[in-house]
């Protein structure tokens, strides 16, 4: 079995400022890791992935997380903030079983940017 | 972006009445899959396919019924749609030798 849970539902940083979405999984095998990213009334789109080769794994838009197996985490960061992050970004796991890999979903962070 | 299509991208029915999204890929990828988007959550999988008729069921798969006759296609069907089933859905594929998957727009569908 596995589970994702990100542990804000909703956060609010300043232009310029840090962003810090918080994520912990729950998995019975190695888990491949990822954070998609989706703007209003879009479909959803990869920021990054962990697949066991490096903890720390660079993304798309400066967007950063580090893996850490002790802490059952994937965080996702960004040094400073734009006003086009303003979206929902989701946490995910996945096993990849014979059949076809299953992603499971956290519920979601809403992120608002203010100027 | 990966070439996946989904049609219709608005549908609004009535309860009790039959509905089918369409997903289409050009990728020639094995793995679709369709999902529900709900508010607070995130995308639950609701059936997924590993090759050509063969089919699988996810986490939220009462009510619904899916089809693959061609690498390119895979059919949701409501078979008799009801108010719960106003959501979101997505389609989303994989190649299988690496597990990322790509989503398509999504179908905003809404059950009166």
């Amino acid at each position: 079995a596995q589970s994702v849970t990100q542990l804000d539902s909703h956060v609010s940083v300043s232009e310029g400022t840090p962003v810090l979405l918080r994520c912990n999984y729950s998995s019975s095998y190695s888990p491949s890791l990822f954070w998609y990213v989706q703007h209003p009334n879009k479909g959803l789109q990869l920021l990054l992935k962990y697949t066991s080769a490096a903890t720390l794994v660079k993304g798309i838009n400066g967007f950063e997380a580090e893996f850490k197996k002790s802490e059952t985490s994937f965080h996702l960061t960004k040094p400073s903030a734009h006003m086009s992050d303003a979206a929902e970004y989701f946490c995910v796991v996945s096993s990849l079983k014979a059949a076809g890999n299953k992603l499971t979903f956290g519920g979601g962070t809403r992120v608002l940017v203010k100027p | 972006d990966a070439g996946i299509t989904q049609s219709p991208r608005h549908k609004v029915t009535e309860t009790g009445t039959p509905v089918t999204l369409r997903c289409h890929q050009t990728e020639n990828h094995r793995y679709m899959y369709w999902y529900r988007q709900d508010p607070g959550h995130g995308l639950r999988l609701i059936h997924y396919s590993y090759g050509v008729k063969d089919t699988d069921k996810g986490e939220v798969s009462d009510g619904y019924s899916v089809s693959r006759s061609k690498t390119e296609d895979f059919l949701l069907t409501l078979e008799s749609a009801t108010s719960s089933q106003t959501s979101v859905y997505f389609c989303a594929i994989s190649e299988g030798t690496s597990n990322e998957q790509f989503f398509g727009p999504g179908t905003r569908l809404t059950v009166l």
